[in-house]
């Protein structure tokens, strides 16, 4: 049973514009959450992550907002640029040391 | 339905012991990875099977060696562990080596004292 969704699989967007990827999860135990990016054939890297004790984290053109009472986190890229083009994945823990959850990825492409 | 599993979750053990990790996926997908998180959380693929074949191999001591019985399972055996060693490792699947979306078990967290 996936605790964390990303129900978007893909996602079209055009340079210059804002890049919206969302996120949902079911376990109300997640205090703790990243952001990978990947690149074909290569492995996913971290971009941003936030704790529950907060509702934005912001990081140059990348912000990662929480709402916890919807269950929903959601990164945003502004504005976004060609080499935003990866698959994006969202993970959840319980706590930093513990085992995440990964939703199955949204493909972001940024039409130039 | 566990999707994407690993057993086991946690795993304790000696410098210099041998160890393995499994890892069966039940969604019928060709492509299977694994992947070690570091203490930064950074996420690294390590490997990469397609249809029981090795098609990515990053640059990973030989002490570890994937191994893939069938499609649906794809191991991971670590031979004379490290104290560096400790990390927590994620296997995941795809339908193949060309679609995006990957479902990724929950983890195994080693810890090498």
């Amino acid at each position: 049973d996936q605790q964390v969704k990303q129900n978007s699989p893909s996602l079209s967007v055009q340079e210059g514009r804002i890049s919206i990827l969302n996120c949902d999860y079911t376990n109300s135990m997640f205090d703790y959450f990243l952001w990978y990016k990947k690149y074909p054939a290569e492995g996913p890297t971290f971009l941003i992550s936030i704790s529950s004790i907060k509702d934005k984290n912001e990081d140059g053109r990348f912000t990662v907002f929480l709402n916890k009472s919807a269950k929903h986190l959601s990164l945003h890229i502004v504005p976004s640029q060609p080499g935003d083009s990866a698959v994006y994945f969202c993970a959840a823990s319980e706590d930093t040391g513990n085992q995440f959850y990964f939703g199955t990825g949204t493909s972001l492409t940024v039409i130039p | 339905d566990t999707a994407v599993s690993q057993t086991p979750k946690y795993l304790v053990t000696q410098m210099g012991n041998d160890k393995s990790i499994k890892c069966e996926q039940n969604l019928g997908h060709d492509t299977m990875y694994w992947y070690k998180q570091d203490s930064k959380k950074f996420l690294k693929i390590m490997f990469s099977y397609n249809n029981k074949e090795l098609i990515i191999n990053e640059t990973v001591p030989n002490r570890f060696s994937p191994k893939s019985p069938d499609k649906a399972h794809l191991n991971l055996h670590i031979n004379s562990l490290e104290l560096g060693d400790s990390a927590v490792y994620f296997c995941a699947s795809s339908r193949n080596q060309m679609i995006s979306t990957q479902y990724f078990g929950p983890g195994t967290r080693l810890t090498v004292l």
